[in-house]
């Protein structure tokens, strides 16, 4: 079993969906989580951290609960730029950051 | 620095001969790590440099590569006699702490002729 999996994908969704991605880890002493997106060709970029109380930023939200060792991504309003591949990334302190193999997203017009 | 900054952006080289890819993180990181990402797979980690601790080189794929960090700051991921598996791009990233996350280079795309 890999140490982080997400949503195998793709997702084409219609402008304005509502849509969430999922993520579970296995390793139970991971400290900090984080949500980052990868567009074609581009290095990936942190979207958001992720934190036990949930946080929103703007049409995006984060949730943690790490008795089941899941995380969680909501995206409300999609919008066409929202389109890119969504890595889930686990950090364990002291060790290397690790990541999911991510999940592409396509909002279509 | 601003950003993590990697050079050169494009390298096209011969099968067989040998290359540096030069990796100057944001100022002040401790931590610096090594990917490379083949074209519509995921991320591979490569190698992981934390302070004055010994590198985590666990994700080097074979002993024609090696990387080192010199002072603590830049980092040279060195690929020898290149093969055209080698094709990807590599990108560096640093980290002043795990727990804030990292920022990426916009990497150095890699061509095996």
């Amino acid at each position: 079993r890999k140490e982080v999996e997400q949503d195998p994908g793709p997702f084409n969704v219609p402008e304005g969906a509502t849509v969430a991605f999922n993520c579970t880890y296995s390793n139970s002493a991971s400290q900090s989580f984080f949500w980052y997106r990868q567009d074609c060709r581009k290095e990936p970029k942190l979207l958001m951290s992720v934190y036990s109380s949930g946080n929103e930023d703007g049409r995006f939200t984060a949730q943690l609960n790490r008795a089941s060792q899941y995380i969680s991504l909501l995206i409300r309003d999609s919008k066409l730029s929202d389109s890119a591949t969504y890595l889930c990334v686990v950090y364990n302190y002291g060790q290397n950051f690790v990541f999911g193999p991510g999940t592409r997203l396509s909002v279509l017009p | 620095g601003a950003g993590v900054s990697q050079s050169p952006s494009n390298k096209v080289t011969e099968k067989g001969k040998d290359v540096e890819l030069r990796c100057d993180p944001i100022s002040g990181h401790t931590a610096l790590y090594w990917y490379r990402q083949s074209l519509g797979q995921g991320l591979e980690f490569l190698i992981y440099f934390q302070g004055n601790s010994a590198p985590d080189k666990s994700g080097l794929p074979s002993d024609r590569f090696s990387a080192e960090r010199t002072g603590g700051s830049v980092s040279t991921l060195t690929i020898q006699r290149t093969q055209q598996e080698d094709s990807a791009v590599y990108l560096c990233a640093s980290s002043l702490d795990g727990h804030y996350g990292y920022t990426f280079g916009s990497g150095t795309r890699l061509t095996v002729v």
